[in-house]
């Protein structure tokens, strides 16, 4: 059965740091690549950012460039968001996702249960 | 970057009728288009990948069409549980987007 546990999550001040992480189980996690998305309190679904199986491109969202990291660590089956220069607009349930299937393009197909950061002085 | 809107924001059906909602694409995306469930407190759930193609165990209710700029996804019957939150989703590696979401409501 796939798993997906996020952690990490918290109250931190604007400008503060935080980092998320994502326990994978249940599949062989270096061949998907992973996501994290998003979503503010009563707002929708916002993607951050895509890593690719082999950690070697990332992608983001331009309103977290520059702040935010995706990484990997394929030997841990995890995947982690570092999050810098934190703003009251990130505050949000974040999800680490999944991709549906390992070869080809496919959307997020397993989700974990979500983790709530809040940015707040 | 392509940008997906949703219609309407709200669809108020009673039980057992039909639902439609569309998703519309700032440019083309061929067929590269997700629908998902999301009911509150729970993560998402995927229903609909490749504008058409039903995910395992989602039931025949649920269909999804269109290509290219113009996509829809019908329930055909309305049953209790399906009342919530759908989104649309264009997926690529670098820059994927989600629909606003359409609330589908017991009229």
């Amino acid at each position: 059965e796939v798993q997906l546990v996020e952690s990490g999550g918290g109250l931190v001040p604007p400008g503060g740091s935080l980092r998320l992480s994502c326990a994978a189980s249940g599949f062989t996690f270096r061949s998907f690549w992973m996501s994290w998305v998003r979503q503010a309190p009563g707002k929708g679904l916002e993607w951050v950012a895509n890593i690719i199986a082999d950690g070697s491109e990332k992608y983001y969202v331009d309103s977290v460039k520059g702040r935010f990291t995706i990484s990997r660590d394929n030997a841990k089956n995890s995947l982690y968001l570092e999050m810098n220069s934190l703003r009251p607009e990130d505050t949000a349930v974040y999800y680490c996702a999944r991709q549906l299937y390992s070869s080809g393009l496919f959307p997020p197909g397993y989700w974990g249960q979500g983790i709530l950061v809040t940015v707040s002085s | 970057e392509t940008v997906v809107t949703q219609s309407p924001a709200t669809l108020s059906v009673s039980p057992g009728e039909r639902a439609t909602l569309s998703c519309r694409a700032s440019q083309s995306i061929s067929r590269n288009l997700a629908w998902y469930q999301q009911k509150p407190g729970q993560a998402p759930r995927l229903l609909i990948y490749d504008a058409s193609t039903r995910v395992t165990d989602i039931p025949a209710r649920f269909s999804g069409s269109g290509s290219g700029t113009e996509f829809t996804l019908t329930i055909s019957s309305l049953q209790s549980e399906d009342f919530a939150v759908y989104y649309c989703q264009h997926y690529n590696k670098w820059s994927p987007g989600f629909g606003q979401g359409t609330k589908v409501e017991i009229k």
